[in-house]
């Protein structure tokens, strides 16, 4: 059974600061990692996707994969309040390619 | 971003009654999608596969006969809750991979999610 483990916070940064979320998985054989944000009452939203070690950058947005360690994260840069949100990280699941979800980190940027 | 709806987005019944969840690919076709169930500060688990033209497939502990799944087309799959009770009441989210001819099941990374709806039983 793969699981996806997240610390779930509340973790609180001051705006303007960098946020750094972290991921841990239980497949070593785990291809496709995702990060995603989930407003309250709303469904996710998908951050961004890695598949490579090493980083990946999407405008304020860096994701971080060692296989080696079977950790992934997610850094904030110049976190805004709008950032205050949920962030689910999660792998692929079965040969569908349903995802499996962590329990989120809840992130709060404070003015 | 494709788009994918979902209808209601908000329903309240009574214990008993049955409810369809509607969840539909709007500008793209989906030969899978799947069905997740949320509960208050818990995350996303997945609860069905819902395949076109096959019966769907169930994840461990979730009753078919309760959660019925329809795949009608290629952009629509239903998901019924029969005789909901209080502790069904929860957020249910569909997604769906867009179909592209060629590719393996499972060989993609673009996922959309529907809106989600939200079921509450009296």
């Amino acid at each position: 059974q793969k699981e996806v483990e997240q610390n779930s916070g509340p973790l609180s940064v001051p705006e303007g600061a960098i946020a750094s979320l972290n991921c841990t998985y239980s497949d070593r054989g785990s291809q496709s990692f995702f990060w995603y944000r989930q407003y309250s009452g709303k469904s996710p939203e998908l951050i961004m996707f890695i598949y490579s070690n090493g980083d990946k950058e999407d405008g304020r947005f860096t994701a971080q994969l060692n296989k080696a360690s079977q950790y992934v994260s997610l850094l904030i840069r110049d976190s805004q309040p709008s950032d205050s949100a949920t962030y689910l990280c999660a792998v692929r699941g079965g040969s569908q390619g349903n995802l499996i979800f962590g329990k989120g980190t809840k992130l709060s940027v404070k003015p | 971003g494709a788009v994918v709806s979902q209808h209601p987005s908000r329903v309240i019944c009574k214990s008993g009654t049955s409810v369809k969840i509607e969840c539909r690919s709007l500008d793209f076709q989906a030969t899978t999608m799947f069905w997740y169930r949320q509960f208050p500060k818990q995350s996303l688990m997945l609860m069905a596969t819902s395949n076109e033209g096959s019966k769907a497939t169930y994840e461990q502990g979730v009753e078919k006969d309760k959660f019925l799944i329809n795949h009608a087309s290629l952009t629509l799959s239903t998901l019924t809750v029969t005789s909901a009770h209080p502790e069904d009441s929860s957020f249910y989210i569909c997604s769906a991979p867009p179909w592209r001819r060629g590719r393996a099941p499972g060989a993609y990374n673009e996922q959309f999610f529907g809106p989600g709806t939200r079921l509450t039983v009296l």
